[in-house]
């Protein structure tokens, strides 16, 4: 079964510039994240999904930081204008609900590196 | 306060050996459940092992196995006959609640280097 998809794996762009990151999920799974990792504050959530809608956006930064999911099986997120600060490596994440199972883990992606400069 | 707690930024094992890598919790709810990740050097978060709050046994997965002390919060992960190929960066995270998905928390890391 295919795992969840990012793209692109790798991107270098210039500050000011707008950015795109997408995300295929897991088929089936309900809930979707995104993870950004950088050094100095690890793995940090930014947003989540469940079927389709956010729920919790609390961890976007900033307003220059947007996510969508218009259906279940795409998702992306934006940055608009980009940063040098918003270098990092962010993750798309999937999970199927319901209770703490050992099935109901979270998916990872391999992850989108960006470089802002 | 910290929820999840990783001690160790860096450890190293002789390969064939075995590894504990430390993890401590922090929850009120009496529901949630611990995640182990491997993050290799190319990135990508691997789950490795899962214990639920309720589970009555350790966890295994083949060289994996969770040392769960509920008593203690702790969950420590270990692995058994080290290989190169677990040289990597190991995560500790924990999921609360139940009936609905919660995101994970995540622990700081811990790099793991396996000397041949």
């Amino acid at each position: 079964d295919a795992g969840v998809i990012q793209s692109p794996r790798h991107e270098v762009t210039e500050m000011g510039q707008e950015v795109t990151l997408r995300c295929k999920p897991i088929s089936g799974h309900d809930y979707l994240f995104w993870y950004r990792q950088t050094m100095m504050r690890g793995l940090e959530l930014l947003i989540y999904f469940n079927n389709n809608v956010p729920i919790d956006d609390s961890g976007m930064p900033e307003d220059r930081f947007s996510a969508k999911m218009p259906n279940a099986s795409f998702s992306t997120l934006k940055i608009q204008p980009s940063e040098p600060r918003d270098s990092a490596v962010y993750f798309c994440a999937s999970s199927l609900a319901g209770v703490l199972l050992s099935g109901n883990t979270i998916y990872f992606g391999e992850g989108s590196w960006l470089t802002v400069v | 306060a910290q929820k999840i707690t990783q001690t160790q930024p860096g450890m190293f094992v002789q390969e064939k050996e075995a590894v504990t890598l430390d993890c401590t919790y922090d929850t009120s709810d009496p529901s949630y459940g611990l995640f182990w990740y491997k993050q290799p050097s190319s990135g990508e978060m691997i789950f490795l092992i899962y214990q639920g709050s309720y589970d009555q046994q350790n966890a295994t997965e083949g060289r994996y196995s969770l040392n769960f002390q509920k008593a203690r919060k702790s969950a420590n992960l270990v692995i058994s006959a080290s290989q190169l190929g677990d040289s990597a960066m190991y995560f500790c995270a924990m999921r609360e609640g139940v009936g609905s998905a919660r995101q994970l928390t995540f622990g700081s890391g811990t790099q793991l280097t396996v000397l041949p």
